[in-house]
């Protein structure tokens, strides 16, 4: 599975937009970008995946480059309870298999 | 999103006894479930693959005689940690996939301390 490299932590004020990055130059054509969340102590939450079109659901969007080696995860209104290691994962649908890297640490501030 | 239940989300053994973990898909039926350990402040390391009705599939480094993993139906996967040792304390997470939805959903985690 291709690796991605993502910043290790970003801060975004309450209420506005949180966009984190997340590269994965040596996606291959059948890998998914997924997007989960981690909150401390608590297993990962699924936000969103997509393969070549951007993507949206009520929790975010997610927008991947025409030539697929780069994301970017949208959270529109980031709130407080956001705050929460994120990961970006590239994945083959055949295996559902996921490696976590080190993931952002998002921080939203009052 | 699918639900996935585990259990207990927090084990004290003493070392040398052995400790069960269960993984259950509560709304869908999971061809594959995931076993993963965190040690705090690292991220999730994936230990094994557990298809329904076949051997689990194990990562390099991981002790299959250790860990062992049973997946007997399509909504349940168990992990035991068998003879564990202070080292094995650890949080394990389990996940299960829906290959219609290519979605790996997770349980809330076991924080397993061996004393």
């Amino acid at each position: 599975d291709a690796k991605t490299t993502q910043p290790p932590s970003m801060d975004c004020a309450e209420g506005r937009a949180a966009n984190l990055p997340c590269n994965h130059s040596t996606i291959s054509g059948n890998e998914y970008v997924y997007w989960y969340r981690q909150i401390h102590s608590q297993g990962p939450q699924y936000i969103i995946h997509g393969l070549k079109n951007n993507e949206t659901n009520e929790m975010a969007s997610l927008i991947i480059t025409e030539d697929r080696k780069s994301s970017t995860l949208i959270l529109p209104h980031a709130t407080l309870r956001d705050t929460a290691v994120y990961y970006c994962i590239v994945s083959s649908s055949n295996t559902g298999k996921l490696i976590f890297g080190q993931g952002t640490t998002l921080q939203v501030k009052p | 999103g699918a639900v996935v239940s585990q259990h207990p989300s927090w084990v004290i053994c003493k070392s040398g006894t052995s400790v069960k973990i269960e993984c259950r898909s509560l709304d869908f039926q999971a061809t594959t479930m995931f076993w993963y350990r965190q040690f705090p402040k690292q991220s999730l390391m994936l230990m094994a693959t557990s298809n329904e009705g076949s051997k689990a599939t194990y990562e390099q480094g991981v002790e299959k005689d250790k860990f062992l993993i049973n997946h007997a139906s399509l909504t349940l996967s168990t992990l035991t940690v068998t003879s564990a040792h202070p080292e094995d304390s650890s949080f394990y997470i389990c996940s299960a996939w829906t290959s219609p939805k290519n979605i790996q959903y997770f349980g809330a985690g076991t924080r397993l301390s061996v004393l």
